[in-house]
């Protein structure tokens, strides 16, 4: 069974405050995701890896970075948070492939910024 | 435009009636699609592939339409276990998924 693991599912951070959040995957899948999903606003991609140390910018990546030192781990870093990135972050991983591949999601990170 | 366009609902139905949901997609070239269902406060668990042909699984049937672009997903004889909200997901030839921003479903006794 996949199992996708997320350090924390509660978070509580203030403004300016450097947040790590990590991600890990026991199915030895290249791919992994990290999305925040808001109301009304779905799940959007902030960045993914398809390789240890390679990275790609998703649709909004500004405020964030990433790190994937090791295949089964994905961090996502708020390098100084601010009250807008207030979201559930949700970290999956999937086989690379044609697309038919699909995607396994952590229980996700519920962080909240004052 | 979005990428992936669904109805957000929410979508009230009684036990046993057949409820459908449509999900609209605006890149041609988009090449698989999918199903999830996503619980109050959990992640989204794959629900279906879709497959061009067309494709069922148990109660839920899913259809692709290439023509027009859209997706459907058909829930019969709804059971209270099927509340949740639905998400229409699309790939394109590489890694990126795009997700609707769901379409919520309760079913009421």
């Amino acid at each position: 069974d996949v199992k996708v693991t997320q350090s924390s599912r509660y978070l509580v951070k203030r403004t300016g405050e450097k947040v790590f959040l990590e991600c890990v995957q026991d199915m030895d899948h290249e791919n992994m995701f990290w999305y925040r999903q808001d109301p009304g606003l779905g799940l959007r991609l902030i960045y993914f890896s398809y390789d240890v140390k390679m990275k790609e910018k998703g649709d909004i990546p500004e405020g964030y970075s990433v790190s994937r030192e090791k295949k089964e781990r994905f961090s996502l870093i708020l390098e100084s948070a601010s009250t807008n990135q207030t979201s559930m972050y949700l970290c999956a991983s999937s086989f690379p492939g044609t697309g038919t591949d699909t995607q396994y999601f952590g229980p996700g990170t519920r962080l909240t910024v004052l | 435009r979005k990428e992936v366009e669904q109805d957000p609902g929410p979508f009230n139905v009684p036990e046993g009636a057949t409820v459908a949901f449509n999900c609209t997609y605006s890149n041609s070239a988009s090449q698989s699609f999918f199903w999830y269902r996503q619980d109050c406060r959990k992640e989204p668990k794959l629900l279906m592939s879709v497959y061009s042909s067309g494709n069922e699984d148990g109660r839920f049937t899913a259809q692709l339409n290439r023509a027009s672009q859209y997706i459907s997903l058909l829930i019969r004889d709804s059971k209270l276990s099927d509340s949740a909200t639905y998400l229409c997901v699309v790939n394109r030839a590489g890694n990126q998924f795009y997700f609707g921003t769901g379409t919520s479903l309760t079913v009421i006794p």
